[in-house]
């Protein structure tokens, strides 16, 4: 079975940039987790997506945005990059909210 | 506040070295905790979960335990191998929080 592929798994962008990251599941997995990880503040949740709507989000800025598609691939967007958004961004999927989640090896997001 | 603590923040074990990791919550409604490990530069991976106070889980050289308001993980004769950031996570409510972590270093 496929585990949680992310890609790309390495980007450098500007300031002022924007970025997508991409997501496909595990096969039957329906909820799929944005978390950014950080050094200095762990992993943070940015948000989640059951079926293709938002089901619960965490305090970020309006920057970070997400969508799921109805093949239940996922996109998060981040928008007007600043430095401190450069961090590992992991997704992570599962069958539903009591089950554990799955993640992928994320994408290592550099912003100069 | 709910929260989700680790201890120690690092730990430097000699091999065969048994120690044990903390995991404390203080939230309502628990749903689950689940413990994750970590490589470098790869995403959390998958260990245990657990549901109510006096469950254990066992895989390999670690077991976990629960209690209302804690998880161990102990780790029994470990190798160098063992050696990765140790993650647990609560779901609770809508929410599934992550703790800081416990880096482990296995020494021959």
């Amino acid at each position: 079975k496929a585990g949680v592929t992310q890609t790309p798994r390495y980007l450098i962008k500007t300031r002022g940039q924007q970025v997508t990251l991409s997501c496909s599941p595990i096969s039957g997995h329906r909820s799929v987790s944005w978390y950014q990880q950080t050094p200095g503040q762990g992993l943070q949740f940015l948000f989640e997506y059951f079926s293709e709507t938002q089901r619960n989000k965490g305090n970020f800025p309006g920057r970070f945005s997400g969508r799921q598609f109805s093949n239940s691939r996922s996109e998060m967007n981040v928008s007007t990059l600043e430095l401190g958004d450069s961090a590992l961004y992991l997704c992570a999927s599962s069958r539903d909210s009591d089950s554990p989640l799955h993640f992928g090896n994320g994408t290592r997001l550099t912003v100069t | 506040e709910d929260q989700v603590t680790q201890s120690p923040e690092a730990l430097r074990l000699q091999e065969g070295e048994s120690s044990s990791l903390n995991c404390s919550y203080t939230v309502s409604g628990l749903r689950g905790l689940f413990w994750y490990r970590q490589d470098p530069g790869k995403g959390p991976e998958f260990l245990f979960t657990l549901y109510s106070a006096g469950e254990e889980k066992e895989k390999e050289r670690l077991k976990a335990t629960l209690t209302k308001k804690e998880s161990f993980l102990h780790i029994t004769a470990p190798k160098p191998e063992d050696s990765a950031t140790y993650l647990c996570a609560v779901a609770y409510g809508q929410n599934f929080v992550f703790g800081p972590g416990t880096r482990l270093s296995v020494l021959p």
